[in-house]
């Protein structure tokens, strides 16, 4: 069992609809990490958190550090939000979630 | 102006051989890295370097040999290719190397061993 899961592994949403990722860990962590990464390919840091709640636009990221869970949520989806998502917890070096594939159909 | 550039993006190569991957930042970071990611998608950590020191080596083979002749640099020579080395690697930077830190990516090397 891998040490940081996520869930879903896929989803599929329509355009507008608000989707929820789940992270939860099972190490000790000084924080917890979101990647995007896009068809192309390329990864990009999203989100680093600690402790309660981070908003970059239309998403947010939350950690609960007493329950080992974090979620990112997304507002107002759209197409381009489509993209594998990766939770990444810290401890000396980043341990990395299973990716949640996200399709955004208009 | 990239801030973290690898090259090549794609690399085919027959089983055997040997190959290198290069990574430059020009963001003034301390800790460079390598990730491997397999074809599901899963990432985990090869090497770390702070300062050209080699700081985490995560039970990678032999054959894989990360080189960084300064801080901004760092390169991945792979020996003796084998079939299961096929993956996307990527190459990171971050600040200082706490793994608090914001991590920056190259845009990554397909390697395909045939």
């Amino acid at each position: 069992k891998n040490e940081v899961e996520q869930s879903p592994q896929n989803l599929t949403a329509q355009e507008g609809e608000f989707i929820t990722i789940n992270c939860s860990y099972s190490v000790g962590i000084s924080a917890l990490h979101w990647l995007q990464q896009h068809p192309g390919g390329g990864i990009v840091s999203l989100f680093m958190l600690s402790s309660g709640k981070k908003k970059h636009g239309r998403l947010i990221a939350t950690i609960n550090i007493q329950e080992k869970h974090s979620s990112l949520h997304i507002t107002a989806s759209h197409p381009r939000d489509s993209a594998v998502y990766i939770c990444a917890g810290a401890t000396n070096k980043l341990i990395f979630g299973t990716g949640t594939l996200l399709a955004v159909q208009p | 102006d990239t801030a973290v550039s690898q090259t090549p993006k794609y690399l085919v190569t027959q089983m055997g051989n040997d190959k290198s991957i290069k990574c430059e930042q020009n963001l003034g970071h301390d800790t460079m890295y390598w990730y491997k990611q397999d074809s599901k998608k899963f990432l985990k950590i090869m090497f770390s370097y702070n300062n050209k020191e080699l700081i985490i080596n995560e039970t990678v083979p032999n054959r894989f040999s990360p080189k960084s002749p300064d801080k901004a640099h760092l390169n991945l020579h792979i020996n003796s290719l084998e079939l299961g080395d096929s993956a996307v690697y990527f190459c990171a930077s971050s600040q200082e190397g706490g793994a608090g830190e914001k991590l920056f990516f190259g845009s990554g090397t397909q390697l395909s061993v045939l």
